[in-house]
């Protein structure tokens, strides 16, 4: 049982580079959520998807789109990196909403 | 705007006593709040929970205090451990916050043997 596994752990984009971070749960969990870290910041929401074949804004969605492949995966796509988002990003998922969440070990991204 | 404050952003505390954690919120509607753990280079894992129609909620060595008039939670350790050391997240979330938590910008615990 792996739990929450992110893909990769790190990585270091130039400014205007895409990528796309994954994210798979076996948990057979409904929701899924991506968060950034940032010093002094706490965690911040960026998407979440309630349900598979649902995805909704958090709280700083702008720069990122999301993908609820199926109910395992839910990827995070950054199409034109800017240095603003260097942060440490985590996927969580948990049985619904308003039960605990289960994260993954992070990647740390790196723009410059 | 934070809505979930942790004001201390680090705490000492000798193996074997107490340590408490506070967390503040100023949404009124937050009625879910969880504590979770972290250690370096890992993600967040969930500690303990209480939910707004109780003042108290104990799982083992580790007890949540919820003080709804102040808005004020607090995380008490007894007997702290040196494998306590992390950084400790209180997060919260309400009916109207569109099936999202909040997180406040955590506390870093050290416990000394």
């Amino acid at each position: 049982n792996a739990g929450v596994t992110q893909t990769p752990k790190f990585q270091v984009l130039k400014t205007g580079q895409s990528m796309t971070l994954q994210c798979a749960q076996d948990m057979n969990h409904n929701s899924m959520y991506w968060y950034r870290q940032d010093p002094g910041m706490g965690l911040r929401l960026i998407y979440y998807s309630a349900s598979e074949g649902t995805t909704d804004k958090g709280e700083v969605p702008n720069g990122y789109n999301v993908s609820r492949l199926n109910k395992r995966e839910f990827s995070l796509r950054l199409e034109s990196a800017a240095p603003s988002q260097t942060s440490v990003y985590f996927c969580a998922s948990s049985e619904a909403w308003d039960y605990e969440q289960y994260f993954g070990p992070g990647t740390r991204l790196t723009v410059t | 705007d934070q809505q979930v404050k942790q004001n201390s952003p680090s705490l000492s505390v000798q193996e074997g006593r107490i340590s408490i954690l506070n967390c503040d919120y100023t949404n009124s509607m937050f009625d879910y709040f969880l504590w979770y753990k972290k250690y370096p280079a890992e993600g967040p894992t969930f500690l303990i929970s209480i939910s707004s129609i109780k003042d108290k909620n104990e799982d083992g060595r580790f007890t949540v205090f919820l003080n709804k008039s102040a808005k004020h939670l607090s995380l008490h350790i007894v007997p702290s451990q040196p494998g306590d050391s992390a950084v400790y997240f209180c997060a919260a979330s309400a009916p109207n916050t569109g099936n999202q938590f909040y997180f406040g910008t955590g506390t870093s615990l050290t416990v000394i043997p």
